[in-house]
């Protein structure tokens, strides 16, 4: 299994701001996810950041809107930018293993905009 | 475009009964099928994997089996408890997207004392 947390565990943002959310692994792993829980929504899947490459995106998210940064095989950075209420979401980090491709999920960043 | 659906999207039990929570999806073209607990505001803890080649996995109280013919997956919690209470996830991850795991909408669990 995999141990992840991310930082900050939840913020209040001013519209129009930006913030960048920490998700760090406390093993090495090639795959890495960014998932979005809008209210009372199940999980959207953002993008998929392998090390060394740039981040693939899913479709209605868009680079210029959630940069991500993947520096090394422990760590991710997801950037939320220009803030609006309606990113107001539990912002989740995912790893995949390999072999039995099980996925593990950190606990989330609860971000409110208003 | 592979579809998870979850039934019933809200389940109100008394303490101590055995439950079933119910998972379909339309392609059976899946690596394995996952199980996940969430409790408000946070994040995802993984109950249970089955691969695509497995009929059912156990750990402790929960057993989970797959159908893949039927497009079907059950979650049975035994002698649930108040602190079974929570949602529930089920996701396929389904070949032809990527490999991506495509989530339920989910099972509110409340077990009542």
């Amino acid at each position: 299994s995999a141990v992840i947390s991310q930082k900050p565990s939840r913020d209040i943002c001013q519209r129009g701001t930006s913030l960048t959310i920490q998700c760090q692994v406390d093993s090495q792993v090639t795959m890495m996810f960014w998932y979005r829980q809008q209210p009372g929504q199940s999980l959207t899947l953002i993008a998929t950041a392998n090390q060394g490459s740039e981040a693939t995106y899913e479709s209605g998210f868009v680079i210029d809107k959630f940069p991500i940064s993947r520096p090394n095989l422990t760590f991710s950075t997801l950037t939320v930018s220009n803030m609006s209420p309606e990113d107001s979401s539990i912002y989740l980090c995912s790893v995949g293993t390999s072999g039995t491709q099980e996925q593990y999920f950190g606990p989330g960043t609860r971000l409110t905009v208003t | 475009k592979q579809e998870v659906t979850q039934i019933p999207a809200a389940l109100s039990v008394p303490e101590g009964e055995n439950l079933v929570l119910n998972c379909s999806f339309t392609d059976s073209a899946i690596y394995n099928l996952q199980w996940f607990r969430q409790d408000p505001g946070k994040g995802l803890t993984s109950l249970l994997l089955i691969q695509s080649s497995q009929r059912e996995q156990t750990s402790g109280r929960l057993n989970a089996s797959l159908d893949k013919s039927s497009g079907r997956s059950t979650l049975y919690i035994a002698a649930s408890q108040p602190g079974d209470s929570a949602t529930y996830l089920c996701a396929a991850r389904t070949f032809n997207q990527g490999g991506k795991l495509i989530f339920g909408q989910g099972t509110e669990l409340s077990v009542k004392p």
